[in-house]
């Protein structure tokens, strides 16, 4: 089976701009979750999906957002970009719960 | 404070040496603890999966989990520079919950 893909692996944009981030599944796992990865703040959970459904959102604002579409796939929204924001992105797919969790390679932001 | 305390490290040792990793934790309703390597501009692949207390054995990887002392451990026997990587604990009380994980500790083996 392949396994989870992330595009792009690298972006760099500037403050104030949006961002759009995808991930594909493995193929069969209903659930996807999002993840920022930072050195300073390990890695923090932005939310989960799952057939299509919001199930759990992590502390993060309003920026950051997300959708699932029906074959699974998924992507994250973050919109006015700060510097802050510079950070690995991850993505992990699950079968059914959040327990046995398969990364892709990230995609690594660079907010200048 | 956290829930999950996990030392960033680097914890550097020499090739063949027995490695131990921990991760302490608040959570008393936390059940479900796992163990996770990641290496260097790659994702986290999962390692070790376990339920409750008690031992876990794989190969050179030992899981144990002590839930009266809130602690967790990893070990790893015959240490490989191919170990060189950064592990990860993570935890939780359902698996229908988020996973709550810790900081990474990175560890070198050295040649």
């Amino acid at each position: 089976k392949a396994g989870v893909t992330q595009t792009p692996r690298y972006l760099i944009k500037t403050r104030g701009q949006q961002v759009t981030l995808s991930c594909s599944p493995i193929s069969g796992h209903r659930s996807v979750s999002w993840y920022q990865q930072t050195p300073g703040q390990g890695l923090q959970f932005l939310f989960e999906y799952f057939s299509e459904t919001q199930r759990n959102k992590g502390n993060f604002p309003g920026r950051f957002s997300g959708r699932q579409f029906s074959n699974s796939r998924s992507e994250m929204n973050v919109s006015t970009l700060e510097l802050g924001d510079s950070a690995l992105y991850l993505c992990a797919s699950s079968p059914v719960v959040y327990n046995e969790q398969f990364f892709g390679p990230g995609t690594r932001l660079t907010v200048l | 404070q956290k829930e999950v305390e996990q030392d960033p490290g680097p914890l550097s040792v020499p090739e063949g040496a027995i490695v131990s990793l921990n991760c302490t934790y608040s959570n008393s309703a936390f059940q479900y603890f796992m163990w996770y390597r990641q290496y260097s501009r790659k994702g986290p692949e999962l390692l070790m999966y376990t339920y409750s207390s008690g031992n876990k054995e794989d190969g050179r990887f030992t899981a144990q989990v002590d839930k009266s002392s809130k602690y967790i451990s990893l070990f790893i026997r015959d240490s490989q520079p191919s170990d060189s990587a950064t592990y990860l604990c993570a935890m939780n009380r359902d698996s229908n919950y988020q996973l709550i994980w810790g900081a990474g500790t990175k560890l070198i083996i050295k040649p």
